[in-house]
């Protein structure tokens, strides 16, 4: 069964730096999510992707967030400069289309801000 | 005010029983509504879509009433491989999901 794959499974990096998270989403999907669920919280919508640009993204999806299909497999999530807050599960989504359609969701990075 | 509450439990349930959640979402616009299973730092995976008619599959029936903007989540029949975290979950307007922060289940032997 097809599958949406995340890399890399935990990151830790210090304040300041800049980190990708990178996901595959299912091959013949064209909806990409990011979500994110800080330990022990809910699971929170980031940003949602289609054709190349941005549909919707949360409040949380400030300037120091950036999300990239740079090509025809990967789409990644760069924060630029990261916060201790930042840390949390990130899970990649992915859907064939709108509405009825189930989201599947990756595996998840677990990222760590020291 | 919360997109999606739920009871966080703990829910503590010998083998066997029967199980109830609980859902209430705050857009009424909200158009699609789901129950997702999360087990300890895993992703959310789909249990079941919930429909305006209610629906069952096996052992797990979802019902909504739109008028009070309630979901609910019925377990018959509890196994040890239910326990999880159960999400509730929303679709309004554009695609993104606004997620519940879940009860936790524990069957217990």
């Amino acid at each position: 069964e097809p599958e949406v794959t995340q890399t890399p499974s935990h990151q830790v990096t210090q304040m300041g730096q800049e980190v990708i998270l990178r996901c595959v989403p299912i091959s013949n999907h064209l909806y990409f999510y990011w979500y994110r669920q800080i330990l022990g919280q809910k699971v929170e919508f980031l940003v949602s992707f289609y054709n190349n640009e941005i549909s919707e993204k949360s409040e949380i999806f400030d300037d120091q967030f950036s999300v990239e299909r740079p090509d025809g497999s990967n789409f990644t999530l760069k924060i630029r400069s990261t916060k201790l807050e930042d840390s949390a599960m990130y899970f990649c989504a992915s859907t064939p289309g709108l509405a009825r359609y189930e989201q599947y969701f990756g595996p998840g990075t677990r990222l760590t801000v020291t | 005010r919360k997109e999606v509450e739920q009871d966080p439990g703990p829910f503590n349930v010998p083998e066997g029983a029967t199980v109830a959640f609980n859902c209430t979402y705050s857009n009424s616009a909200s158009q699609s509504f789901f129950w997702y299973r999360q087990d300890c730092r895993k992703e959310p995976k789909l249990l079941m879509s919930v429909y305006s008619s209610g629906n069952e599959d096996g052992r797990f029936t979802a019902q909504l009433n739109r008028a009070s903007q309630y979901i609910s989540l019925l377990i018959r029949d509890s196994k040890l491989s239910d326990s999880a975290t159960y999400l509730c979950v929303v679709r309004s307007g554009a695609n993104n999901l606004f997620f519940g922060t879940g009860t936790r289940l524990t069957v217990i032997p």
